[in-house]
C-alpha cells in the first residue's frame, strides 16, 4: 500500500490565497519530501524535512512534520497561477538504496 | 552540473513489440537509479532500482526488465509489450538521502 497519502486530492483556490496540503504515512521514516509535477512533466524536488525536524521553510513554502501523528503538511503562501501543479509527498525509510514511496498527490489549481 | 536525460518523450508501440527506454545521468558518480511508472497523473509506483552497475532490484512482478550496463545508464526493457504497460515512465537518481532528481518522463502508449 502507499506509504504517503495526501489530502485533499484536489484543491482549487484564488491567486493570493494560501494552499495547504496534508500527507499521512504509516511507518517510521528517515525523512519526508515534497515534490511538484507540472502536467506531463517529471517531478521536481521542493523540500526535504528530516524525522528530527518539525518545521522547515523555503521561500513561500512551509513544511511541518509531526512524527507522533505520522503526518506532514505543505503550505504555499500567497499562491500564484504558476503554482498550479500536482504535489506529492514521499517518504524515505532510510534504506541504503534511498527508496522513496510516493503518495497519490494533490492537484492544486490556482485561479488568476 | 548534474543532469538526467530520458528519452524518448513519447512512444506509441503495438502490442507484442519490444521496448527500450534509456536514461543517462551526468555530473555524479555511483548514483542510485530508479524507474517509476505513473498512471493517470497519480501516484508513482517503483518498478526497479539499482545501487550499482549490474545490480537491479525489482519491486513488482511484471512484463518489464531493467539493466544498468554503465554507472550512469539505466535501461527499461520489454520483450513483448502488453496494453497494461501503457503509462508515464520516469527515471530518477539520488545520492544518499538528499532527494531525487527526475527525468522528464516518457509517455508510452501501447496500441
Amino acid at each position: 500500500s502507499q506509504q504517503g497519502e495526501e489530502d485533499p486530492q484536489a484543491l482549487s483556490i484564488q491567486e493570493g490565497e494560501n494552499a495547504t496540503m496534508n500527507c499521512s504515512y504509516k511507518t517510521s521514516i528517515n525523512n519526508l519530501q515534497w515534490y511538484r509535477q507540472n502536467s506531463g512533466r517529471g517531478l521536481v524536488h521542493l523540500i526535504l524535512i528530516r524525522s528530527n525536524e518539525r518545521e522547515k521553510h523555503s521561500g513561500r513554502l512551509r513544511v511541518t512534520l509531526d512524527t507522533s501523528k505520522k503526518s506532514s503538511s505543505l503550505l504555499i503562501t500567497a499562491s500564484r497561477a504558476a503554482d498550479t501543479a500536482s504535489y506529492f509527498c514521499a517518504t524515505d525509510k532510510g534504506t541504503s538504496y534511498g527508496k522513496l514511496t510516493f503518495g497519490q498527490g494533490t492537484i492544486l489549481t490556482v485561479h488568476p | 552540473s548534474q543532469t538526467i536525460h530520458q528519452w524518448p518523450a513519447t512512444l506509441v508501440q503495438p502490442v507484442g513489440s519490444p521496448l527500450s527506454l534509456e536514461c543517462t545521468v551526468e555530473g555524479t558518480s555511483n548514483p542510485n537509479l530508479y524507474w517509476y511508472r505513473q498512471a493517470a497523473g497519480r501516484g508513482l509506483q517503483l518498478l526497479f532500482y539499482s545501487v550499482g552497475i549490474g545490480q537491479i532490484s525489482s519491486e513488482v512482478p511484471q512484463n518489464l526488465s531493467a539493466s544498468r550496463p554503465q554507472d550512469r545508464q539505466f535501461i527499461l526493457s520489454s520483450k513483448k509489450l502488453l496494453l497494461s504497460d501503457s503509462g508515464f515512465y520516469l527515471c530518477a537518481w539520488s545520492v544518499g538521502h538528499a532527494g531525487y532528481t527526475f527525468g522528464s518522463g516518457t509517455r508510452l502508449t501501447v496500441v
